[in-house]
């Protein structure tokens, strides 16, 4: 059974950059069958996809957030990371990592609140 | 488009159906076949339950199902129970730009 787990810090001020981590197990993030997603809940309540990494490390990212994401991947780790720049406070949110098959995520972690603030 | 456009809520009774639709453009839900369900339990993670427009993962019941005809898809559950109670949302790729979209979310109550 494949398990993801975000882990980073719950409050980022504004203007820094939020930092987070997924760790995968029971699946090799190496193989080249998946993509490695990040994407956020808004507290009212809306999924955004926010980007997603190969093994090989291609990066795919939703337009309106490429200048400020990065996604990178650490498979010695069996991890992927998630950093983006210059916070405001309209980037509090829930962040979770999800396995994208290909056809669509089809495994989430449980998710990660941050909340951006003084 | 920001998101992909489905109903707010539906409600239904126990033992009924119900459908909830997700409609987007050519160059997302129309396009191919890579639409998708998602399950959300309040305080949880989404869960996928349908992929491929109509394909069911392991484990999920038959009592779930989806089409799609031109650009809108749907999600018909049938025989409803209270577990079903949760908030729904489709998602898409978008292969001119291969990002992913999602719905805006259905919240389903069974009264």
């Amino acid at each position: 059974q494949v398990q993801l787990q975000e882990s980073g810090p719950g409050l980022v001020k504004p203007s820094q950059t939020l930092s987070l981590t997924c760790t995968v197990s029971g699946d090799s993030i190496s193989t080249n069958d998946y993509y490695w997603s990040w994407i956020r809940q808004h507290p009212e309540g809306g999924l955004e996809w926010i980007g997603y990494i190969s093994h090989s490390g291609t990066t795919y990212y939703i337009p309106s957030l490429k200048s400020r994401v990065d996604i990178s991947i650490e498979l010695s780790k069996n991890q992927f990371s998630l950093n983006l720049t210059s916070v405001t406070a309209a980037d509090t949110a829930i962040y979770y990592c999800a396995r994208d098959s290909g056809y669509s995520p089809d495994y989430w972690g449980q998710g990660t609140r941050v909340t951006v603030s003084s | 488009q920001s998101t992909l456009t489905q109903p707010r809520s539906v409600s239904a009774s126990p033992g009924q159906s119900v459908t909830i639709s997700c409609t987007g453009t050519i160059y997302d839900v129309g396009g191919h076949n890579y639409v998708s369900w998602h399950r959300q339990y309040p305080g949880k993670a989404p869960k996928l339950i349908i992929y491929a427009v109509n394909k069911r993962p392991s484990g999920v019941p038959d009592r779930f199902s989806g089409s799609k005809a031109g650009t809108t898809a749907s999600l018909t559950i049938s025989g409803l129970q209270f577990d079903d109670e949760a908030d729904y949302y489709c998602s898409s790729y978008i292969f001119r730009s291969t990002s992913v979209i999602f719905g805006g979310g259905t919240s389903l109550t069974v009264l």
